[in-house]
């Protein structure tokens, strides 16, 4: 199946810093990019929509100058959380979709731990 | 908005023993996918079911999508210790609305 890969899979920052997320579609054109945030033994919870060159949607309730999407080509999409707090922590996921819009191919994940 | 329920939300089992997850949406859905995420991993796609009423296997798994197209289940026959995980369902609320609404997830642990 499709390949997704995100870095970093773990990151520790000091509150204040930004972090920067990537999410890429090694084998096929991501037209269509999620980024979700899962909290301990807990669902998947949509952060914001991205497509290719336009700007991201984002869920009710998610800062969208806190949680910076960019997704600048086909294959490549960046969360960044700026200005990061220790209730940021959590696990930062990806998936990715073709155009024929079936299945999400998810990346590994990226744990973040603010101090 | 859209609400996706699971139960039971944990489920423990003997090795051998069958399994059952239940997913409810508060709206109907035009397809609905399952997912299983391993402890420690990412969710990796199981399937996807669109037809009202639909029944799927793949080896001892089994999908079905109800006729009102607002609930879904997914059985495991004879669960083996690699079965460990937790399983979501995913819906789609609309044709046109691109995003999938996780339901909460049951998590499976298998007792040698």
């Amino acid at each position: 199946g499709a390949v997704v890969s995100q870095h970093p899979s773990r990151v520790i920052c000091k509150s204040g810093t930004s972090v920067k997320i990537e999410c890429r579609s090694l084998d096929f054109q991501a037209t269509t990019m999620f980024w979700y945030r899962q909290f301990p033994k807990k669902s998947l919870m949509l952060m914001a929509t991205s497509n290719e060159g336009s700007k991201a949607t984002y869920e009710q309730g998610v800062e969208k100058d806190k949680f910076l999407i960019n997704h600048a080509s086909l294959t490549l999409s960046t969360l960044t959380v700026t200005s990061a707090h220790p209730e940021d922590s959590s696990f930062y996921i990806c998936s990715a979709r073709d155009f024929t819009g079936g299945e999400l191919f998810f990346g590994e994940g990226s744990r973040l731990t603010v101090l | 908005g859209q609400q996706v329920m699971q139960i039971p939300q944990y489920q423990h089992v003997q090795e051998g023993e069958d399994f059952t997850t239940y997913c409810n949406s508060s709206t109907t859905l035009s397809n609905i996918q399952w997912y299983k995420q391993r402890p420690g991993g990412h969710p990796v796609f199981l399937i996807q079911l669109v037809k009202s009423g639909e029944v799927k296997k793949q080896k001892r798994l089994t999908f079905q999508f109800g006729e009102a197209k607002k609930n879904s289940s997914l059985h495991i026959t004879a669960t083996q210790t690699t079965d460990v995980g937790t399983y979501f369902c995913a819906g789609k609320a609309n044709f046109g609305n691109e995003k999938l609404t996780f339901g909460t997830g049951t998590r499976l642990t298998i007792i040698p």
